[in-house]
């Protein structure tokens, strides 16, 4: 079985400063890790993804992510918030070894709100 | 614009009646998803099709609910005899099948959605 869990419903964090939104996951092989974003009434927008190699993945808007095996967390940061960052925050996961299936398991969300 | 499409955006239905929802998926991509998504959670699997073979299905699809995919590019989903219950956020995905060093991978690329009430 597959599962993430995204501790904080919201994260809150003055324009400027540093973002972390927290996930952690759980698959009984290698974790295949996403993170979408959602803007209110809109599908889901894929910002990165990580797979293997270098634990540090950078993706869309200056957003990235590190992925840490030994926690299984694989937290979503930001150097320097925009308030045009606010929005859910998803975290996904798929089991690379369970090739029969091609689900995404997505944690709750987490609602970021970014302070001018 | 060459994202994934959803028809209708909105659909108001009184319980008891069937709705259908379409999903054009983006160009060429072989794969599509079906997801549910309920207010305050994220979104939930129900169906997938590689082509227009559908090779893997939710618990959650039960049997009010058919998808198709009949000639590898669009789908549609159809909710027979909705309950308020059904009442959700319909998210389509697609992607391509990739390869990369573990193994086969792809990346989901998700519509606008449809918003389905059931009055």
């Amino acid at each position: 079985a597959q599962s993430v869990a995204q501790p904080e419903d919201q994260v809150n964090v003055a324009e400027g400063n540093p973002l972390t939104v927290k996930c952690t996951y759980s698959v009984s092989g290698n974790p295949y890790l996403f993170w979408y974003v959602q803007y209110p009434n809109r599908g889901l927008q894929f910002l990165l993804k990580y797979i293997t190699g270098d634990n540090l993945v950078k993706g869309s808007y200056g957003f990235e992510a590190e992925f840490n095996k030994s926690q299984t967390s694989f937290h979503l940061k930001k150097p320097s918030a925009l308030v045009s960052d606010s929005a859910l925050y998803f975290c996904a996961v798929r089991d690379l070894q369970d090739t029969g299936r091609r689900a995404l398991t997505f944690g709750s969300g987490t609602r970021l709100q970014v302070q001018p | 614009d060459t994202g994934v499409s959803q028809d209708p955006r909105h659909k108001i239905t009184k319980r008891g009646q069937n709705v259908t929802f379409r999903c054009d998926p983006i160009s060429e991509h072989n794969r599509l998803y079906w997801y549910r998504q309920t207010l305050g959670q994220g979104p939930e699997f129900l169906t997938y099709f590689q082509n227009e073979a559908q090779l893997e299905k939710s618990r959650l699809l039960s049997d009010r609910f058919s998808a198709e995919r009949p000639k590898g590019s669009f789908s549609t989903l159809e909710i027979q005899r909705t309950e308020q219950g059904d009442s959700a956020m319909y998210l389509c995905a697609s992607s391509l099948r990739g390869y990369e060093t573990s193994g086969v991978t792809d990346t989901q690329y998700f519509g606008p959605g449809t918003r389905l009430t059931v009055l």
